[in-house]
C-alpha cells in the first residue's frame, strides 16, 4: 500500500457527462499528480499540484480540471465526456519537487 | 525533448534465472531516472531511481538497476527471477518544467517468468 487513496476504484458513466475523481496524498506529501493511462497513449502525465499551486501541465484537454485543496487532497474534474475518456487515472504524491512519486491504485472510467 | 525507450514489449524468462529489463533515454542534462512496477489491477509500485552517484542502484525485491551513461541506458536486472516477479515494469525519466516536474515513461515491458 503506497499511502495514496484514490476514489471511487471504478466509475462508469455516459458520453457527456461530468465526473470528479478524488485524491488524497501520502501523509505529509505536498506535491500531487495526475496521469492516464490508456491502451493507445501509454501512460500521460495530466498536471502537477505542490502545495495548492499548479506547477506543471502536461497535454491535459481543457475539459478537465483539477485543483489541490488546502487539506493537499486532489480532485480531477473531467467533462463532456467522450468514449476515447475511458482510461485509468492514477493519482500520485511525492515529499517534494524532486523525490520519488507514488502512486495510488488508480480510477478506472468507462465512459459509455 | 527527453524520453526513455523500452525496446521490448515482453520478456520471458524462466524462473531462477537472471534478468534483464532493457532501458534507454535521451535527456539534456543530467538525468534522473526510475523503474516502477504495475501488477494487474494496481498501481505503479516504484522500485528504485538513480539520480547520482553509483551507477549500479539497489531497489525493492531485489531488483537492481545500472545506469550506463556512454551508452544512455539504465538496465533494470535481477540475478534470480521468481514466479511473483511476472509483470509490467516501466522506466521513467523525471523532466523538470520551471517550478514543477513530471513523469515521462516508456511503453513499458511485460515481464513473464515461468516455472
Amino acid at each position: 500500500d503506497s499511502g495514496v487513496t484514490q476514489t471511487p476504484k471504478h466509475l462508469i458513466t455516459a458520453t457527456g457527462q461530468r465526473v470528479t475523481l478524488r485524491c488524497s496524498p501520502r501523509s505529509g506529501d505536498l506535491s500531487v499528480y495526475w496521469y492516464q493511462q490508456s491502451l493507445d497513449q501509454g501512460l500521460q502525465f495530466l498536471i502537477q499540484y505542490y502545495n495548492g499551486e499548479e506547477r506543471a501541465k502536461g497535454n491535459i484537454l481543457e475539459r478537465f480540471s483539477a485543483q489541490q485543496f488546502p487539506d493537499l487532497h486532489s480532485e480531477l474534474n473531467l467533462s463532456s465526456l467522450e468514449l476515447g475518456d475511458s482510461a485509468l487515472y492514477f493519482c500520485a504524491s511525492s515529499v517534494g519537487l524532486s523525490t520519488e512519486a507514488f502512486f495510488g491504485q488508480g480510477t478506472r472510467l468507462t465512459v459509455v | 525533448a527527453q524520453s526513455v525507450a523500452q525496446p521490448e514489449d515482453q520478456v520471458n524468462v524462466a524462473e531462477g534465472n537472471p534478468l534483464t529489463v532493457k532501458c534507454t533515454y535521451s535527456v539534456s542534462g543530467n538525468p534522473y531516472l526510475f523503474w516502477y512496477v504495475q501488477y494487474p489491477n494496481r498501481g505503479l509500485q516504484f522500485l528504485l531511481k538513480y539520480i547520482t552517484g553509483d551507477n549500479l542502484v539497489k531497489g525493492s525485491y531485489g531488483f537492481e538497476a545500472e545506469f550506463n551513461k556512454s551508452q544512455t541506458s539504465f538496465h533494470l536486472k535481477k540475478p534470480s527471477a521468481l514466479v511473483s516477479d511476472s509483470a509490467l515494469y516501466f522506466c521513467a525519466v523525471r523532466v523538470d518544467t520551471g517550478g514543477g516536474n513530471k513523469l515521462t515513461f516508456g511503453t513499458g515491458t511485460q515481464l513473464k517468468v515461468e516455472l
